[in-house]
């Protein structure tokens, strides 16, 4: 079936430091990404998206390129903020069954602190 | 504008109580969802619905129940709490973005977290 790897937190960064978390998946046909942002006591909130490969989506100054042949949707900003602080979810959905409900597959979720 | 509303925010059941977990979105969405976070585990899908007066089971489905009544609500409930439903919940909505290929973008509530003793 579908799944989604990313590496494991917490991730820790000073201030203006450069961010990078890896994700990975696996699905058969051609699904669309996500990178959901989950800030301290509330719900998940859509970052960024991309539905065909070498799609980049970007938002906030985060970015992630959709790319096929190594089935990887790494997140990426130049230069975090102690705001960044949060746990970023990276999904796929329509990949083996564009299934009814359109259903996300989620991976683990990674914990980025950022210290001032 | 409210979008995703979850009730309650906290609660805490005794081992065998049962309950019910409220959803309400105002965006007309057709496609609602229920989910369980788990730490190190992502969400993972307890129910979902395609539209006002269907259900259909997730990923881990034992030991819920849902109804879709109306279209904006959709409730989860617990017959009989265990101590392994101790999670936080989320519920979401979904609907289609795009010409082309449609793309269904879901909209989060602030979750719900629950404690079985």
């Amino acid at each position: 079936g579908d799944s989604v790897t990313q590496m494991e937190g917490p991730v820790t960064l000073s201030e203006e430091a450069f961010l990078t978390i890896n994700c990975t998946y696996t699905a058969t046909g051609y699904p669309s990404l996500f990178w959901y942002v989950q800030y301290p006591g509330e719900g998940l909130q859509l970052l960024l998206k991309a539905t065909k490969a070498d799609d980049k989506g970007s938002n906030k100054g985060f970015e992630a390129t959709y790319r096929k042949e190594t089935t990887s949707f790494h997140l990426e900003k130049g230069s975090v903020q102690v705001s960044d602080s949060a746990v970023y979810f990276c999904a796929l959905s329509g990949g083996r069954i564009k299934a009814a409900g359109n259903k996300l597959t989620f991976g683990g979720g990674t914990r980025v602190l950022v210290k001032p | 504008n409210a979008g995703v509303t979850q009730t309650p925010k906290f609660r805490v059941l005794k081992t065998g109580q049962s309950m019910t977990l409220l959803c309400a979105q105002d965006m007309n969405h057709e496609y609602m969802y229920w989910y369980r976070q788990d730490p190190g585990m992502g969400l993972r899908l307890i129910h979902y619905s395609v539209g006002e007066g269907t259900t259909a089971k997730g990923e881990v489905p034992d030991g819920y129940n849902v109804s879709r009544l109306k279209k904006q609500n959709f409730l989860l409930g617990l017959e009989s709490a265990a101590p392994s439903q101790t999670s936080v919940y989320f519920c979401a909505s979904s609907y289609p973005f795009g010409d082309y290929q449609k793309i269904y973008i879901q909209y989060f509530g602030a979750g719900t977290r629950l404690s079985v003793l």
